[in-house]
Protein backbone atom coordinates (compact mmCIF):
# COMPACT_ATOMS: atom_id res chain seq x y z
CA UNK A 1 0.00 0.00 0.00
CA UNK A 2 1.60 3.19 -0.89
CA UNK A 3 1.65 5.30 2.19
CA UNK A 4 0.49 9.50 2.02
CA UNK A 5 2.02 12.26 3.93
CA UNK A 6 -0.16 15.76 3.92
CA UNK A 7 0.07 18.67 5.82
CA UNK A 8 -1.19 18.46 9.60
CA UNK A 9 -3.51 21.63 8.67
CA UNK A 10 -3.82 25.04 6.70
CA UNK A 11 -5.59 28.34 7.20
CA UNK A 12 -6.91 29.96 4.22
CA UNK A 13 -9.38 33.19 3.41
CA UNK A 14 -12.36 33.25 1.62
CA UNK A 15 -12.28 33.92 -1.66
CA UNK A 16 -8.59 32.54 -1.64
CA UNK A 17 -7.37 29.35 -3.72
CA UNK A 18 -6.08 26.73 -1.71
CA UNK A 19 -3.60 24.06 -3.08
CA UNK A 20 -3.43 20.70 -0.37
CA UNK A 21 -0.39 18.81 -1.52
CA UNK A 22 -0.03 15.00 -0.86
CA UNK A 23 2.98 12.81 -0.79
CA UNK A 24 2.72 9.28 -1.87
CA UNK A 25 6.00 8.18 -2.91
CA UNK A 26 5.45 4.28 -3.72
CA UNK A 27 2.04 4.77 -5.52
CA UNK A 28 2.06 1.25 -7.71
CA UNK A 29 1.31 1.20 -11.58
CA UNK A 30 -2.25 0.57 -11.08
CA UNK A 31 -3.46 3.20 -8.36
CA UNK A 32 -5.69 6.22 -8.50
CA UNK A 33 -5.53 8.89 -6.14
CA UNK A 34 -8.81 9.73 -4.35
CA UNK A 35 -9.33 13.04 -2.37
CA UNK A 36 -11.95 13.13 0.53
CA UNK A 37 -13.92 15.40 2.34
CA UNK A 38 -14.96 15.28 6.05
CA UNK A 39 -17.11 17.65 8.13
CA UNK A 40 -17.72 17.04 11.84
CA UNK A 41 -19.94 13.90 12.82
CA UNK A 42 -20.13 13.00 9.28
CA UNK A 43 -18.80 10.21 7.09
CA UNK A 44 -15.83 11.55 4.04
CA UNK A 45 -17.76 12.38 0.68
CA UNK A 46 -15.73 11.70 -2.08
CA UNK A 47 -14.46 15.18 -3.96
CA UNK A 48 -12.25 13.41 -6.86
CA UNK A 49 -9.84 11.32 -8.17
CA UNK A 50 -7.32 11.11 -10.46
CA UNK A 51 -4.72 8.80 -12.37
CA UNK A 52 -2.50 11.14 -14.01
CA UNK A 53 -1.59 14.90 -14.99
CA UNK A 54 -4.86 17.47 -14.21
CA UNK A 55 -8.48 16.43 -13.20
CA UNK A 56 -11.34 18.99 -12.56
CA UNK A 57 -14.89 19.19 -11.70
CA UNK A 58 -17.28 21.64 -10.90
CA UNK A 59 -15.81 21.47 -7.12
CA UNK A 60 -11.78 20.77 -7.01
CA UNK A 61 -9.08 20.36 -9.46
CA UNK A 62 -6.61 17.70 -9.08
CA UNK A 63 -2.87 18.17 -10.42
CA UNK A 64 -0.79 14.90 -10.72
CA UNK A 65 2.86 15.34 -11.97
CA UNK A 66 4.37 12.89 -14.38
CA UNK A 67 6.13 10.70 -11.82
CA UNK A 68 2.93 10.78 -9.09
CA UNK A 69 4.74 10.80 -6.36
CA UNK A 70 2.59 13.13 -5.32
CA UNK A 71 -0.31 15.13 -6.03
CA UNK A 72 -2.09 18.84 -5.41
CA UNK A 73 -5.79 19.05 -4.39
CA UNK A 74 -7.08 22.89 -5.63
CA UNK A 75 -9.79 24.53 -4.38
CA UNK A 76 -11.01 27.42 -6.03
CA UNK A 77 -12.14 30.73 -4.06
CA UNK A 78 -12.77 28.56 -0.87
CA UNK A 79 -15.84 29.77 1.12
CA UNK A 80 -16.14 29.30 5.23
CA UNK A 81 -18.34 25.84 4.35
CA UNK A 82 -15.28 24.22 2.61
CA UNK A 83 -13.89 24.29 6.55
CA UNK A 84 -12.81 20.36 6.99
CA UNK A 85 -10.58 17.70 7.07
CA UNK A 86 -9.68 16.44 3.16
CA UNK A 87 -7.74 13.38 2.73
CA UNK A 88 -5.66 11.75 -0.22
CA UNK A 89 -6.07 7.81 -0.53
CA UNK A 90 -3.69 5.95 -3.26
CA UNK A 91 -4.94 2.08 -4.11
CA UNK A 92 -6.13 0.41 -7.54
CA UNK A 93 -6.59 -2.90 -8.51
CA UNK A 94 -3.87 -4.74 -5.94
CA UNK A 95 -5.61 -4.12 -2.86
CA UNK A 96 -9.10 -3.84 -1.30
CA UNK A 97 -7.83 -2.30 1.97
CA UNK A 98 -8.41 1.74 2.06
CA UNK A 99 -6.07 3.11 4.30
CA UNK A 100 -7.16 7.14 4.93
CA UNK A 101 -4.34 9.04 6.15
CA UNK A 102 -4.18 11.61 9.18
CA UNK A 103 -5.79 14.21 6.50
CA UNK A 104 -5.35 18.07 6.16
CA UNK A 105 -7.31 19.84 8.43
CA UNK A 106 -8.57 23.47 7.05
CA UNK A 107 -9.87 26.60 8.62
CA UNK A 108 -11.35 29.07 6.26
CA UNK A 109 -11.54 32.23 7.99
CA UNK A 110 -13.99 35.47 6.93
CA UNK B 1 -28.83 5.06 -7.12
CA UNK B 2 -27.22 2.93 -4.22
CA UNK B 3 -27.35 3.93 -0.74
CA UNK B 4 -25.87 2.93 2.20
CA UNK B 5 -27.71 2.81 5.65
CA UNK B 6 -25.96 2.81 9.25
CA UNK B 7 -27.73 2.55 12.40
CA UNK B 8 -27.95 3.99 15.07
CA UNK B 9 -26.94 6.91 15.24
CA UNK B 10 -25.90 6.97 18.45
CA UNK B 11 -25.96 4.73 21.27
CA UNK B 12 -24.72 5.16 25.09
CA UNK B 13 -23.70 1.45 26.37
CA UNK B 14 -22.47 0.51 29.66
CA UNK B 15 -18.98 -0.99 29.78
CA UNK B 16 -19.26 -5.04 29.46
CA UNK B 17 -22.70 -5.16 27.32
CA UNK B 18 -22.46 -6.38 24.22
CA UNK B 19 -22.93 -3.83 21.08
CA UNK B 20 -23.99 -4.59 17.89
CA UNK B 21 -24.07 -1.83 14.87
CA UNK B 22 -25.78 -2.91 11.27
CA UNK B 23 -24.89 -0.98 7.81
CA UNK B 24 -26.90 -2.27 4.70
CA UNK B 25 -26.08 -1.00 1.06
CA UNK B 26 -28.60 -0.60 -1.82
CA UNK B 27 -28.62 -0.35 -5.49
CA UNK B 28 -25.51 -2.61 -5.98
CA UNK B 29 -24.13 -6.24 -5.55
CA UNK B 30 -21.15 -7.50 -4.30
CA UNK B 31 -19.73 -4.09 -2.78
CA UNK B 32 -16.00 -4.66 -0.75
CA UNK B 33 -17.50 -3.15 2.70
CA UNK B 34 -15.57 -1.06 5.51
CA UNK B 35 -15.65 -0.51 9.30
CA UNK B 36 -14.05 2.29 10.61
CA UNK B 37 -13.66 4.52 13.65
CA UNK B 38 -12.71 7.78 14.40
CA UNK B 39 -11.67 9.17 17.97
CA UNK B 40 -12.75 12.63 18.58
CA UNK B 41 -10.33 14.97 16.46
CA UNK B 42 -8.35 11.99 14.78
CA UNK B 43 -8.22 10.19 11.53
CA UNK B 44 -10.23 7.29 10.25
CA UNK B 45 -8.84 3.64 11.58
CA UNK B 46 -9.40 0.85 9.08
CA UNK B 47 -11.22 -2.30 11.73
CA UNK B 48 -12.71 -4.61 8.97
CA UNK B 49 -13.42 -5.21 5.58
CA UNK B 50 -14.90 -7.78 3.55
CA UNK B 51 -14.80 -8.35 0.14
CA UNK B 52 -17.26 -11.03 -0.02
CA UNK B 53 -20.32 -12.97 2.33
CA UNK B 54 -18.76 -14.54 5.09
CA UNK B 55 -15.11 -12.66 3.84
CA UNK B 56 -14.09 -10.75 6.96
CA UNK B 57 -10.09 -9.00 7.27
CA UNK B 58 -9.01 -7.44 10.51
CA UNK B 59 -7.03 -4.82 10.27
CA UNK B 60 -6.48 -3.94 14.09
CA UNK B 61 -6.46 -6.47 16.89
CA UNK B 62 -9.68 -5.57 19.53
CA UNK B 63 -12.43 -6.17 21.26
CA UNK B 64 -14.90 -6.05 18.15
CA UNK B 65 -15.82 -8.06 14.88
CA UNK B 66 -17.19 -8.21 12.39
CA UNK B 67 -19.71 -10.28 9.84
CA UNK B 68 -21.09 -10.53 6.78
CA UNK B 69 -23.88 -12.79 6.25
CA UNK B 70 -25.70 -11.40 3.32
CA UNK B 71 -23.81 -9.38 0.15
CA UNK B 72 -25.24 -6.02 1.03
CA UNK B 73 -25.00 -6.18 5.35
CA UNK B 74 -21.49 -5.77 7.25
CA UNK B 75 -22.46 -6.05 11.26
CA UNK B 76 -20.35 -5.17 13.60
CA UNK B 77 -19.95 -6.45 17.12
CA UNK B 78 -18.60 -7.07 20.60
CA UNK B 79 -19.16 -9.54 22.83
CA UNK B 80 -18.10 -6.74 25.66
CA UNK B 81 -17.57 -3.30 25.79
CA UNK B 82 -14.96 -1.83 27.18
CA UNK B 83 -14.46 2.47 27.57
CA UNK B 84 -12.39 2.49 24.87
CA UNK B 85 -14.44 1.34 22.39
CA UNK B 86 -15.96 4.77 22.67
CA UNK B 87 -15.38 6.65 19.05
CA UNK B 88 -17.44 7.82 15.83
CA UNK B 89 -18.18 4.15 13.92
CA UNK B 90 -18.70 4.52 9.89
CA UNK B 91 -19.31 1.77 7.97
CA UNK B 92 -18.61 2.19 3.94
CA UNK B 93 -18.90 0.58 0.44
CA UNK B 94 -17.29 0.44 -3.05
CA UNK B 95 -18.28 -1.22 -5.95
CA UNK B 96 -15.65 -2.16 -7.96
CA UNK B 97 -11.91 -2.95 -7.14
CA UNK B 98 -10.35 -0.03 -9.71
CA UNK B 99 -12.67 2.63 -8.51
CA UNK B 100 -11.48 3.89 -5.01
CA UNK B 101 -14.92 6.48 -4.55
CA UNK B 102 -16.21 5.19 -1.23
CA UNK B 103 -19.58 5.99 0.36
CA UNK B 104 -19.77 6.33 3.83
CA UNK B 105 -22.78 6.20 6.31
CA UNK B 106 -23.83 8.73 8.42
CA UNK B 107 -21.88 6.98 11.20
CA UNK B 108 -22.65 5.86 15.06
CA UNK B 109 -21.63 8.11 17.57
CA UNK B 110 -20.78 5.35 20.53
CA UNK B 111 -20.11 6.36 24.04
CA UNK B 112 -19.09 3.65 26.82
CA UNK B 113 -19.63 4.55 30.10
Amino acid sequence: LAKTTQPISMDSYEGQEVNITCSHNNIATNDYITWYQQFPSQGPRFIIQGYKTKVTNEVASLFIPADRKSSTLSLPRVSLSDTAVYYCLVGGSNTDKLIFGTGTRLQVFP
Amino acid sequence: SQTIHQWPATLVQPVGSPLSLECTVEGTSNPNLYWYRQAAGRGLQLLFYSVGIGQISSEVPQNLSASRPQDRQFILSSKKLLLSDSGFYLCAWISGVMNTEAFFGQGTRLTVV
